[in-house]
């Protein structure tokens, strides 16, 4: 099946810093990808979806200026942390769409974000 | 998109077979039913999906009536290792790519 990466698996950083997360399909291109972020105990939360060579498009209440999204390939989009604060540690999940019918999408390992 | 609804928790023994059920009232006519299952983590895995009747494959059934309210998703003969969440969403395309809300999902512990 198809696979997608991410790294780093884990990152910890201090507050104020930048943070950037990279999501892979390693053997399939990918015009779409999602970004989630998760919390201990609670469900997946969609916060972005990531457009190939175009604007990514946020969902309500995720701010675009300290979730930066690029998706500069057909296999790579790239999330980036700006000025970390503790409350954004959590868990952040990337997948892929496979673009066929029946809306199949191909989840990452994850990336354990701690700020200090 | 269409919301579900499903047990927060489930409980089972190894060998027995866990059967669960998802509500979604409002599906659309072009929505697929998928279920996912995450470990901790992890990011989740794909189990099986469909749009209507039975669909069966090396792990798990899917069952869904004519109505489509509903679905359930069935799991032979569990191990501990089935120990985790399952999610039930249900969607097709929208605006030309696929978008997945995931709901509060399943916690099944399957014990001894």
């Amino acid at each position: 099946g198809a696979v997608v990466s991410q790294h780093p698996s884990w990152v910890i950083c201090k507050s104020g810093t930048s943070v950037k997360i990279e999501c892979r399909s390693l053997d399939f291109q990918a015009t779409t990808m999602f970004w989630y972020r998760q919390f201990p105990k609670q469900s997946l939360m969609l916060m972005a979806t990531s457009n190939e060579g175009s604007k990514a498009t946020y969902e309500q209440g995720v701010e675009k200026d300290k979730f930066l999204i690029n998706h500069a390939s057909l296999t790579l989009s790239t999330l980036t942390v700006t000025s970390a604060h503790p409350e954004d540690s959590s868990f952040y999940i990337c997948s892929a769409g496979s673009g066929n019918q029946n809306n199949e999408q191909f989840f990452g390992p994850g990336t354990r974000l701690t700020v200090l | 998109l269409a919301k579900t609804t499903q047990p927060i928790s489930m409980d089972s023994y190894e060998g027995q077979e866990v059967n669960i059920t998802c509500s979604h009232n409002n599906i659309a006519t072009n929505d697929y039913i998928t279920w996912y299952q995450q470990f901790p983590s992890q990011g989740p895995r794909f189990i099986i999906q469909g749009y209507k009747t039975k669909v069966t494959n090396e792990v798990a059934s899917l069952f869904i009536p004519a109505d489509r309210k509903s679905s359930t998703l069935s799991l032979p003969r569990v191990s501990l290792s089935d120990t985790a969440v399952y999610y039930c969403l249900v969607g097709g395309r929208s605006g030309g790519y696929n978008k997945l809300i995931f709901g509060a999902g399943t916690r099944l512990a399957v014990h001894p």
